[in-house]
């Protein structure tokens, strides 16, 4: 069990680039999660993938927000033209049932 | 809308004493309750869930929790504190139908020597 990896583990950009993170999740996990945890906060919900279907996604996720898991294995979440308020610790999970496993998560920081 | 408070933002215990982590929810039907624990830096970290059956859940690293139903409670509990529990704790929970852990805000645990 190598665990949920994600990468980059810290990304610092200027306000109005796109940034992408990575997800690997669990091998055999075909659930896949993404969460938003501000400084101070729990963990809010982004979207879930079964498989390679996206099938929920949070009023949190604007249209700037975009995430994929093709072939239902690694999953990308991209932001574009970032702003200062998406300065967050993006977290990533996977699961068969549950529980969620998370990975360490990727630090965006803007500047 | 499912939700999940945690009143204490810290909690304060001596080596070796019992500890407490308050969790109370809110959700529709039979809730699934979760306890992560987080550490600087690094993702949550699974401590222990109750789904069904006995209220009184064990877990990683001597962790248990209590679920109570007519008090919509599941606090963590540990018998004798270690300070290598100094962290950061969440409570979650989980409806039946869905898939999303909604968090409370954290509760941080400082265990002294």
């Amino acid at each position: 069990d190598t665990g949920v990896s994600q990468d980059p583990r810290h990304k610092i950009t200027k306000r109005g680039q796109n940034v992408t993170f990575r997800c690997d999740p669990i091998s055999e996990h075909n659930r896949l999660y993404w969460y938003r945890q501000t400084l101070g906060q729990g963990p809010e919900f982004l979207t879930y993938f079964q498989n390679e279907a996206q099938l929920e996604k949070s009023r949190l996720l604007s249209d700037r927000f975009s995430a994929e898991r093709p072939k239902g294995s690694f999953s990308t979440l991209e932001i574009q033209r970032t702003e200062q308020g998406d300065s967050a610790m993006y977290l990533c999970a996977s699961g068969r049932e549950q529980p969620q496993h998370f990975g360490d998560g990727t630090r965006l920081s803007i500047l | 809308a499912q939700s999940v408070a945690q009143p204490e933002d810290q909690v304060n215990v001596a080596e070796g004493n019992p500890l407490t982590v308050k969790c109370t929810y809110s959700v529709s039907g039979n809730p699934y309750l979760f306890w992560y624990v987080q550490y600087p830096n690094r993702g949550l970290q699974f401590l222990l869930k109750y789904i069904t059956g006995d209220n009184l859940v064990k877990g990683s690293y001597g962790f248990e929790a209590e679920f109570n139903k007519s008090q919509t409670s599941f606090h963590l509990k540990k018998p004798s504190a270690l300070v290598s529990d100094s962290a950061l704790y969440f409570c979650a929970v989980r409806d039946w139908a869905g898939n999303m852990l909604t968090f409370g805000g954290g509760t941080r645990l400082m265990v002294k020597p």
